[in-house]
C-alpha cells in the first residue's frame, strides 16, 4: 500500500539560508500535518491543512509558512534557518471524511540539519 | 486541553521478562489514543491504538493497552522483552473534537539487557 513520502530524507542548509520539504499524502487523504522534533524531544505539532486550507497552527515560528496544493501534497517553507531549526521534521495524512479513528500515517521524516 | 504524561523517562528490563510503559492523560473529549515506537534514527511507527471500541487494545509485536477511564490511564505491556523492543516509545492523544492533531508525552526509552 502506499505510503506517506517526503522530500527530501536529508537537508544541510546553512544559517540563514531557506529550505522547502515537501510532503506526499496517502492518495485519497486529504489532510497533512507537520511535526518538529528535535534532538530527544518529542514531536511537536507545526500546522496542519485540509481540503487545501490551513486547518489549524501549533507552535510554529513566523519564519516558517506552509501550503497544501490542489493535488494535496504540502510544502513546508523555512527561511533564514537558525541552529535551532536542526530537527525531524515529519509530515502525516489522514483522510478526515473517512477515518473512524483519528489514524495518522506518518513518512519517514526530513532530517534538517542547520550548520 | 488535552496531554498526555509519560511517567516514566527510562525503563530498564531484562530480555525475556515482562515490560510496563506508563501513561496517563487527561482530556475533556472521549480520546483517541495511540502508542508509537521509534528506532534510533527512523520514523514513528503506530504499535496500537484505542478509540471507544475495546478497552483491552491489540498491537503488533506482542504489545498491548489497557484503557482505564477511571484512572485516566493507558498503559503499554508486553510479557516478554525482545532485545529489538528497545527503542523510543510515544504515548499519544487526540484531541478528536474539531482538531485531529496529535499531543505527544515526552517519550519512554525502554533498554533491554541481554
Amino acid at each position: 500500500a502506499a505510503g506517506v513520502i517526503q522530500s527530501p530524507r536529508h537537508l544541510i542548509k546553512e544559517k540563514r539560508e531557506t529550505a522547502t520539504l515537501k510532503c506526499y499524502p496517502i492518495p485519497r487523504h486529504d489532510t497533512v500535518y507537520w511535526y518538529q522534533q528535535g534532538p530527544g524531544q518529542d514531536p511537536q505539532f507545526l500546522i496542519s491543512f485540509y481540503e487545501k486550507m490551513q486547518s489549524d497552527k501549533g507552535s510554529i515560528p513566523d519564519r516558517f509558512s506552509a501550503q497544501q496544493f490542489s493535488d494535496y501534497h504540502s510544502e513546508l517553507n523555512m527561511s533564514s534557518l537558525e541552529l535551532g531549526d536542526s530537527a525531524l521534521y515529519f509530515c502525516a495524512s489522514i483522510s478526515i471524511g473517512t477515518s473512524e479513528d483519528n489514524e495518522q500515517f506518518f513518512g519517514p521524516g526530513t532530517r534538517l540539519t542547520v550548520l | 486541553a488535552q496531554s498526555v504524561t509519560q511517567l516514566d523517562s527510562h525503563v530498564s528490563v531484562s530480555e525475556g521478562t515482562p515490560v510496563l510503559l506508563r501513561c496517563n492523560y487527561s482530556s475533556s473529549y472521549s480520546p483517541s489514543l495511540f502508542w508509537y515506537v521509534q528506532h534510533p534514527n527512523k520514523g514513528l511507527q503506530l504499535l496500537l491504538k484505542y478509540t471507544s471500541a475495546a478497552t483491552l487494545v491489540k498491537g503488533i509485536n506482542g504489545f498491548e493497552a489497557e484503557f482505564k477511564k477511571s484512572e485516566t490511564s493507558f498503559h503499554l505491556t508486553k510479557p516478554s522483552a525482545h532485545m529489538s523492543d528497545a527503542a523510543e516509545y510515544f504515548c499519544v492523544v487526540s484531541e478528536g473534537d474539531s482538531s485531529y492533531k496529535l499531543i505527544f508525552g515526552s517519550g519512554t526509552r525502554l533498554l533491554v539487557r541481554p
